[in-house]
């Protein structure tokens, strides 16, 4: 099986842009979420998706938001982009989203705010 | 809350010698927890998980895991490291709500 892919995988906007990532979760998965990992505040949830509906969201602005379509595949929009927001997009799919169900990680996207 | 702290942000064994990396967790309900492995310019790979059963946990690469629920610690341990072991390490907690919550990463130094 192929595994998650993210698209793209690097990056650069100016501040003020908005910007979407793409993820396309390993076949037979339902559940994708996403984290942003930056060398400060290292590895946060922002959202998991499941069948189309976001079950979770982390403490993050509304100026992120994600969606998922009927095909699993997801994708995350920051909109008015601050420097701040200069990390590393991972995407994981698993299963169902259970407790105990393993996540499988893209390569992620490296997004630089200039 | 759940949480998760990894102590130590590097640890740097020479090629050949014991891997410890340490995880402890804070959880008010029975815990499953998983260890990751992010090797540079890439996304996280699963070492190993608990959820249930026996508490000495195998993973791939010749890691293992013990939980021991009277310490809170699930840390990771491989009998004799590689050059190629070389990367950060995240232990995780994976909440009731559908995510992972992970402690800051351990970056593991090999020397030869």
């Amino acid at each position: 099986k192929a595994g998650v892919t993210q698209t793209p995988r690097y990056l650069i906007k100016t501040r003020g842009q908005q910007v979407t990532l793409s993820c396309s979760p390993i076949s037979g998965h339902r559940s994708v979420s996403w984290y942003q990992q930056t060398p400060g505040q290292g590895l946060q949830f922002l959202f998991e998706y499941f069948s189309e509906t976001q079950r979770n969201k982390g403490n993050f602005p509304g100026r992120f938001s994600g969606r998922q379509f009927s095909n699993s595949r997801s994708e995350m929009n920051v909109s008015t982009l601050e420097l701040g927001d200069s990390a590393l997009y991972l995407c994981a799919s698993s299963l169902q989203g259970g407790v105990t169900d393993t996540q499988y990680f893209g390569p992620g996207t490296r997004l630089t705010v200039l | 809350a759940q949480s998760v702290t990894q102590l130590g942000s590097h640890v740097s064994v020479s090629e050949g010698a014991l891997v410890l990396l340490r995880c402890n967790y804070s959880s008010s309900v029975p815990p499953y927890l998983f260890w990751y492995v992010q090797y540079p310019n890439q996304g996280l790979q699963l070492l190993l998980k608990y959820t249930t059963g026996a508490t000495l946990v195998k993973g791939i690469n010749g890691f293992e895991a013990e939980f021991k629920k009277s310490e809170t610690s699930f840390h990771l341990t491989k009998p004799s490291a590689h050059m190629s072991d070389a990367a950060e390490y995240f232990c995780a907690v994976s909440d009731s709500s559908y995510k992972l919550i992970f402690g800051s990463g351990t970056r593991l130094l090999v020397r030869p």
